[in-house]
């Protein structure tokens, strides 16, 4: 998966709890991404990262929140999980935004 | 919002024929990206197409754009059990760090 790792792969939760997924590469690119994933919606972009400490909103940003403070760790912040935010979480990597985009592995979150 | 929205939703073809995917996008585009995923996986980048070029061919798939329609099509030759997977468009609105914006994806089944 091209030097990308997702931390944890499977989480449950309860709804109002703080969660936390990590998103680490190795191939020292420039953009990060946050993406989720639901039957019927394709994947949808949540934030992305364009740089150290330089973070912007996607479709669904609502409810999550971002850091990166190096170039190889994304975080992706759900500040009190809601049973909305059940999903699938993929992180991905990019070395020039337009062009291709190199998935992680996923992220099952359930929220009870 | 969803720029690219594949076409069909669901494919079910018998192993070796041809499998054809079609992509409508709404605003011009620097490039067009396709997609694979299997079950339970992250993306995996096929190929990609930029705006000036209306064909192109890796091993056996082929894909073509038509700019003045702003549809592309994703063709798998002689496909194989093997190919069974999500396929995915992914359109980019220029070469700097606006995202990629995937559609909802095809779901094809190759019968053996």
């Amino acid at each position: 998966d091209a030097g990308i790792t997702q931390s944890p792969r499977h989480k449950v939760t309860e709804t109002g709890t703080p969660v936390t997924l990590r998103c680490h590469q190795t191939e020292n690119h420039r953009y990060m991404y946050w993406y989720r994933q639901d039957p019927g919606h394709g994947l949808r972009l949540i934030h992305y990262s364009y740089g150290v400490k330089d973070t912007d909103k996607g479709e669904v940003s609502d409810g999550y929140s971002v850091s990166r403070s190096k170039t190889e760790d994304f975080l992706l912040t759900l500040e009190s999980a809601t049973s909305s935010q059940t999903s699938v979480y993929f992180c991905a990597i990019s070395a020039t935004g337009a062009y291709e985009q190199y998935f992680g592995p996923g992220t099952r979150l359930t929220v009870t | 919002s969803q720029q690219g929205e594949e076409d069909p939703q669901a494919l079910s073809i018998q192993e070796g024929e041809n499998a054809t995917m079609n992509c409508s996008y709404k605003t011009s585009i620097n490039n067009l990206q396709w997609y694979r995923q299997n079950s339970g996986r992250g993306l995996v980048h096929l190929i990609l197409i930029r705006s000036n070029e209306r064909e192109k061919h890796s091993g056996r798939l082929r894909v073509t754009l038509d700019t003045s329609k702003k549809s592309s099509s994703l063709l798998i030759t002689a496909s194989r059990a093997a190919d069974t997977a999500s396929y995915f468009c992914a359109t980019a609105r220029n070469s700097g760090n606006t995202p990629l914006v995937f559609g909802k994806g095809t779901r094809l089944s190759v019968i053996a």
